[in-house]
């Protein structure tokens, strides 16, 4: 089965600045991938999505990369606020090839951004 | 307002009791899946579907039965509860397959079984 890592501990940006998040996964390299938000007590909340063959995606301030070589995805947020603080959770088909549908997440990385 | 609604919010139940979990949407979506979260864990699927009148089992789906009757409603059956499913459920559902699409999950019930 796929294994997804994050960074397991909380990321602290100063406000203004960057914030990249890591995501890494083992085994199949997933045809798309998928990042989303998570506040205290609310649900995930879609953010992007971004297939094989996109090396990059952008929304606003955010930015996404997929390196299928290096089976990573880094997710920046640009000029950073403390509305920004969040769980960011990465998610990956669970069943390559068109099998079983949904999705397998990450834990999640709680980012900080302090004023 | 669109999206995913699920109810209750919170729930109590003691152990063997059993239960349903609702989630409904509003956007005509086709596929629906359930997730558990657990603290320090993913979000794991429990259950898919990716139409009325058909459901699949996802990643845990021990003492756990779904339905799909309507292309709305998508109910989450706990049998018989246990302790070990004490966790936060949350419903999404996709306009085309969970991986190829984005995601519109509910609030989530939090659900504790003494």
């Amino acid at each position: 089965s796929q294994k997804i890592e994050q960074n397991s501990e909380a990321l602290n940006i100063q406000e203004g600045k960057t914030a990249t998040l890591t995501c890494n996964y083992t085994n199949y390299s997933p045809a798309y991938l998928q990042w989303y938000r998570q506040d205290p007590g609310r649900g995930p909340v879609f953010l992007l999505l971004i297939r094989e063959n996109e090396k990059e995606k952008r929304k606003e301030r955010l930015k996404v990369t997929f390196d299928t070589t290096l089976k990573q995805s880094l997710f920046h947020i640009t000029a950073s606020q403390p509305a920004d603080s969040a769980t960011y959770l990465c998610a990956l088909d669970i069943s390559p090839g068109g099998g079983a549908d949904g999705l397998t997440f990450g834990k999640g990385t709680h980012l900080i951004i302090q004023p | 307002n669109a999206g995913v609604t699920q109810t209750p919010k919170f729930q109590v139940l003691k152990t063997g009791q059993s239960m349903t979990l609702q989630c409904a949407q509003d956007m005509n979506h086709e596929y629906m899946s359930w997730y558990r979260q657990d603290p320090g864990m993913g979000l794991r699927l429990i259950h898919y579907s990716v139409g009325a009148g058909i459901t699949d089992q996802g990643e845990v789906p021990n003492g756990y039965n779904v339905s799909r009757s309507t292309t709305e409603d998508f109910p989450l059956r706990l049998l018989s509860a246990a302790p070990s499913q004490t966790s936060v459920y949350f419903c999404a559902s996709s306009a085309s397959r969970a991986s190829l699409s984005a995601n519109t999950f509910g609030s989530g019930t939090r659900l504790t079984v003494v």
